[in-house]
This record gives structure tokens, sequence and C-alpha cells, in this order.
């Protein structure tokens, strides 16, 4: 499978603990996002690596929030001190190098549970 | 900021009816727009994407078309089947920005 992988595809975890997710993106797309997906809603932006360049961060990423790229190939998304407000599905998705059709792929998600 | 709305947020057809799905977007200076699909509890898949360029773009029985002139776009779903029944979601990017707006969707359910 040469798709977006994420893992875990599920946590559940307690208020107040430190969760990382994971996400690989398909070989050779350089540039890679994370969203937020509530209920009933839509994606929401998180923040934008190109390589390992974290270049576009939203509000929504709390000083709790920090995603890292560090060799501009898998990225991590950590969520510190976690709240109910946390939860929800994680989303990643990489597209190829500026130039092209820049179609985004996703992957299967993480589903957050902060009980 | 990029707003993208979907209308019906809802959708119900019989089997083998065609149906069309509609996006409308605000910032029209947009370089390309994505139609997903999304099944409960899954991530998203890409069903296609148009380019500033394009007026259609097409994929067995999907059929997508752009107006950036009236900020729009459609989704056509040509004979649906029962496996098509999923939320389906638009989303386009803003000027200057690499991350997509979504859609809150249209779900859909074709009914057997």
């Amino acid at each position: 499978d040469t798709g977006v992988s994420q893992d875990p595809r599920h946590k559940i975890t307690k208020r107040g603990q430190n969760v990382t997710f994971r996400c690989d993106p398909i070989s050779e797309h350089n540039r890679l996002y994370w969203y937020r997906q509530t209920l009933g809603q839509g994606p929401e932006f998180l923040t934008y690596f190109q390589n390992e360049a974290q270049l576009e961060k939203s509000r929504l990423l709390s000083d709790r929030f920090s995603a890292e790229r560090p060799k501009g190939s898998f990225s991590t998304l950590e969520i510190q001190r976690t709240e109910q407000g946390d939860s929800a599905m994680y989303l990643c998705a990489s597209s190829p190098r500026p130039g092209g059709k820049n179609e985004q792929f996703f992957g299967p998600g993480t589903r957050l549970t902060v009980l | 900021k990029q707003e993208v709305t979907q209308i019906p947020a809802a959708l119900s057809v019989p089997e083998g009816e065609n149906l069309v799905l509609n996006c409308s977007f605000t910032d029209s200076a947009i370089y390309n727009l994505q139609w997903f699909r999304q099944d409960p509890g899954k991530g998203l898949t890409s069903l296609l994407l148009i380019q500033s360029s394009q007026r259609e773009q097409t994929s067995g029985r999907l059929n997508a078309s752009l107006d950036k002139s009236s900020g729009r776009s459609t989704l056509y779903i040509a004979a649906s089947q029962p496996g098509d029944s999923a939320t389906y979601l638009c989303a386009a990017p803003q000027t200057g920005a690499n991350n997509l707006f979504f859609g809150t969707g249209t779900r859909l359910t074709v009914i057997p």
C-alpha cells in the first residue's frame, strides 16, 4: 500500500495526558498537512510542512499542540495536557511538489477520545 | 478567509437515480477544487480534482464542474448505487494558501 498511513488508528486517553500521532505520507510527496475533524463537520486545517519546514500554522493549533517533520518524511503531532475538547479525528494528507496539481491525498485518520 | 458551503446537507435517493451535489465558495481566485468521499469513521478519498483552467472533470459515473466566476462547483453522480452512500465533501484552497477549506458535506443515502 503506497497511500498515506497514520498510527494509531484509535487512541483513548484520560484528560491531562499527552498523546502523539504519526503520519507517513506518500513517498516523494514533499508537502504534508494535518487537519482535525469533529463530528458532522468538514476537516479544519491545523498545520502544513514543506519538506521539514513548518510553513503554516492555524490559530486552532494552540500552545498544547506541536508538530514535527524532522527529516522531511514522516510527521508527528503531539497534544500535551489533553482536554475533552481535543476529541476528534486527526487527519493527515500529503501532496506532490509545487508546480503540479496540488491534489491532496488523505490517510485513514486517528480518532482521539479524551475521557 | 475562504468559506465553502454545501447544499443539501443530506440527500436520499432511490437506486438508479442521477443526482447533483452543490458546492459554493467565496474566494473565486482558486487554482483548483477537490471533491472527496468519506465513509463513516474513515478518512477521505479523493474523487476528482478540477484545476482552475478546466470547467469539468470526469471519472466513471462522476462528473464535476467548476464555475469560478460564480463561485460554484457541482458533482454529478449518474445511475446511483447503494455503494455510493457516503458523505461527499467539497474543498477549495484560499488565495496564497496551500491548505484546503472544506464544506460540511452532503450525506448521501442511496436506497436499494
